[in-house]
């Protein structure tokens, strides 16, 4: 069983502070993903990497970054935390193939992220 | 520019009955189509999926049909069961472009006893 897991399940951060959102898979998959889920907008894609040290930007990068050093690892932050972040923030992999019915996303539980 | 749409946001579908849920897609060049399911406090879970060279993929309770030329899928859930009650995403991907998914905005589906 693909296992994801996030480092948090709730988080209350301030105004300014820098976030680290962590995430860690166990099945050697090679790509990772970060969403974020708010009520009417669905899931919304931050970053993805298809490697390690390697990101791509996916719909709203703005205000965050990612960090991918180990391939089980994948890494989201937010530098200098603002109240418009505030949401669920999913983690996902997937094996890396060419899109397949074997190369299905596989989320981890979500962060709920509070900005005060 | 929301590529992938699901216009209910809710559903309320009684025990046994069907559950029909709906998705639109305005991206021309997506090519393989996904449904997920989200439990409140879970991460979504995949449920079916169907490439654009078919028009029909059944798992069990579950079927998805595609027409591609209104651009529309559905997923149809038969009989519906108090478990199912969820929220359901539509995603979609262009193959080309390595696993990435856009997703739609998601139906809440309420299966009464």
């Amino acid at each position: 069983d693909v296992k994801v897991t996030q480092s948090s399940r709730y988080l209350v951060k301030r105004t300014g502070e820098k976030v680290f959102l962590e995430c860690v898979q166990d099945m050697d998959h090679e790509n990772m993903f970060w969403y974020r889920q708010d009520p009417g907008l669905g899931l919304r894609l931050i970053y993805f990497s298809y490697d390690v040290k390697m990101k791509e930007k996916g719909d709203i990068p703005e205000g965050y970054s990612v960090s991918r050093e180990k391939k089980e690892r994948f890494s989201l932050i937010l530098e200098s935390a603002s109240t418009n972040q505030t949401s669920m923030y999913l983690c996902a992999s997937s094996l890396g193939a060419r899109m397949s019915a074997s190369d299905t996303q596989y989320f981890g539980p979500g962060t709920r992220l509070t900005v005060l | 520019d929301q590529q992938v749409k699901q216009n209910s946001p809710s559903l309320s579908v009684q025990e046994g009955r069907i559950s029909i849920l709906n998705c639109d897609y305005t991206n021309s060049m997506f090519d393989y189509f996904l449904w997920y399911k989200k439990y409140p406090a879970e991460g979504p879970t995949f449920l079916i999926s169907i490439s654009s060279i078919k028009d029909k993929n059944e798992d069990g309770r579950f079927t998805v049909f595609l027409n591609k030329s209104a651009k529309h899928l559905s997923l149809h859930i038969v009989p519906s069961q108090p478990g199912d009650s969820a929220v359901y995403f539509c995603a979609a991907s262009n193959t080309g472009t390595a696993s990435k998914l856009t997703f739609g905005t998601g139906t809440r589906l309420q299966v009464t006893l």
